[in-house]
């Protein structure tokens, strides 16, 4: 099945630095969310963004699909960005669901 | 605010106990998912249903039972767990079942079995 690899595992900034976390996958997609999980467990869609580039206020996403990876930018970093950045990626086959990434776990300092 | 609504937010039940995970969504979605998720781990796919109808099932112990009595609200039910079932359950929902589709996940329910 498809592999999807996260990078970098753990990441710590302080309070207004900008960052970029990467999201590998080995095969096409036809799907690649990333969702943020806040510290008391919820999931909250960031972008869908199987292709292209996004942008949401302080945050922004660009998936390569032709490269299989896809970058989400934080930037101006804030503490509520605290919490694990989940990729998850959809193949072209249909039916298969989301393959996630093992995440990034974000700790923003003030 | 999430529209995928779970209840209970937080239960503690025995290994003797029955218990149920309620979910809810009113986005018109025809899929509806259950998710376990362990500490320091991505969510895990349980359950999948399409239209009602179950589609996915992986390979979940029967101690779990899903239940979908409409295409808005979906169920689990929980008997005879053990303490490593401990986890949070994050139910989805999305358009279809299809891996086109945008995934929403509910806020979770965390249990603990003692």
């Amino acid at each position: 099945g498809i592999q999807v690899e996260q990078s970098p595992p753990d990441l710590i900034l302080q309070e207004g630095a900008n960052s970029t976390l990467r999201c590998n996958f080995s095969d096409s997609v036809n799907n690649l969310q990333w969702f943020h999980q806040n510290p008391w467990g919820q999931l909250i869609n960031l972008f869908y963004i199987p292709s292209g580039t996004k942008q949401n206020g302080r945050l922004s996403a660009t998936t390569v699909a032709t490269e299989r990876y896809s970058l989400l930018y934080i930037s101006s970093s804030q503490t509520t960005d605290s919490g694990v950045y989940f990729c998850a990626v959809g193949v072209d086959s249909g039916n298969t669901p989301l393959v996630f990434g093992k995440g990034t776990r974000l700790s923003v300092i003030a | 605010d999430t529209e995928v609504t779970q209840t209970p937010k937080h239960l503690v039940m025995g290994m003797t106990n029955k218990k149920s995970l309620k979910c809810e969504q009113h986005m018109g979605h025809r899929a509806m998912y259950w998710y376990k998720q362990k500490a320091k781990k991505p969510p895990e796919l349980m359950f999948v249903y399409s239209y009602e109808k179950l589609s996915i099932n992986e390979s979940v112990p029967s101690r779990f039972s899903p239940e979908c009595p409409n295409s808005s609200l979906l169920n689990l039910h929980l008997h005879a767990l053990q303490p490593e079932d401990s986890a949070l359950y994050l139910c989805a929902s999305s358009y279809s079942s299809g891996n086109t589709g945008e995934l929403f996940f509910g806020e979770g329910s965390r249990l603990t079995v003692l």
